[in-house]
């Protein structure tokens, strides 16, 4: 069955630091995989997604993300961070028709 | 484009009673509609993947009978929680897409709906 995993359920990070925020996932076939952030009470914003081409993607909000296949991960990465970006961030998979999410990672930005 | 909106933003009822709870998709017409329940600091959890006129598909553990889903347009679903008890307390999320030939790989979601049963 599908999984991912995303090891750092919290990472606290100045404002302005590079933040990198990790996602793992498991699979033998070709998949989908999508990075969404959720403020507080708010439903899902999608921030970029991988289908196929150039392993780099770049989202909104200056974030961006690589795909490796020999690792299966789809890490996400800011290289300066704001206030702004405090948020949940999930990580998810797609390649039966359904998504599946990891447990999502907290961000929390200080000034 | 592709906003997916909910009703109500929030609700409080009485344990017993029924809730009803629309998904639409604004400006794009989905063909699925998928809903999702989210507890305190939790992940997402799916519930059940609604087509067009057809009947919804259930994850295994899901009450059918309790979470009744009506996908009747290619912009609406709806999700209806009977004889709802504290214990269906959450937050509910829709999503939509359109068909995957389409390009429909990706989901959009709504802004959630809170459920808090006393």
């Amino acid at each position: 069955a599908q999984s991912v995993t995303q090891l750092d359920s919290q990472v606290p990070v100045f404002e302005e630091a590079p933040v990198e925020l990790r996602c793992n996932y498991s699979s033998s076939v070709s998949v989908y995989l999508f990075w969404y952030v959720q403020y507080p009470n708010q439903g899902l914003q999608l921030l970029l997604k991988y289908l196929s081409g150039s392993t780099l993607v770049k989202g909104i909000n200056g974030f961006e993300a690589e795909f490796n296949k020999s690792q299966t991960s789809f890490h996400l990465r800011k290289p300066s961070v704001h206030i702004s970006d405090t948020a949940e961030y999930f990580c998810a998979v797609d390649n039966t028709d359904k998504l599946i999410f990891g447990t999502g990672t907290r961000l929390q930005v200080f000034p | 484009g592709a906003v997916v909106s909910q009703h109500p933003s929030w609700v409080i009822c009485k344990s017993g009673t029924s809730v009803k709870i629309e998904c639409r998709s604004l400006d794009f017409q989905a063909t699925t509609m998928f809903w999702y329940r989210q507890f305190p600091k939790q992940s997402l959890m799916l519930m059940a993947t609604s087509n067009e006129g057809s009947k919804a598909t259930y994850e295994q553990g899901v009450e059918k009978d309790k979470f009744l889903i009506n996908h009747a347009s290619l912009t609406l679903s709806t999700l209806t929680v009977t004889s709802a008890h504290p214990e269906d307390s959450s937050f509910y999320i829709c999503s939509a897409r359109v068909p995957r030939l389409a390009g429909g790989e990706t989901q959009y979601f709504g802004p959630g709906t809170r459920l808090l049963v006393l």
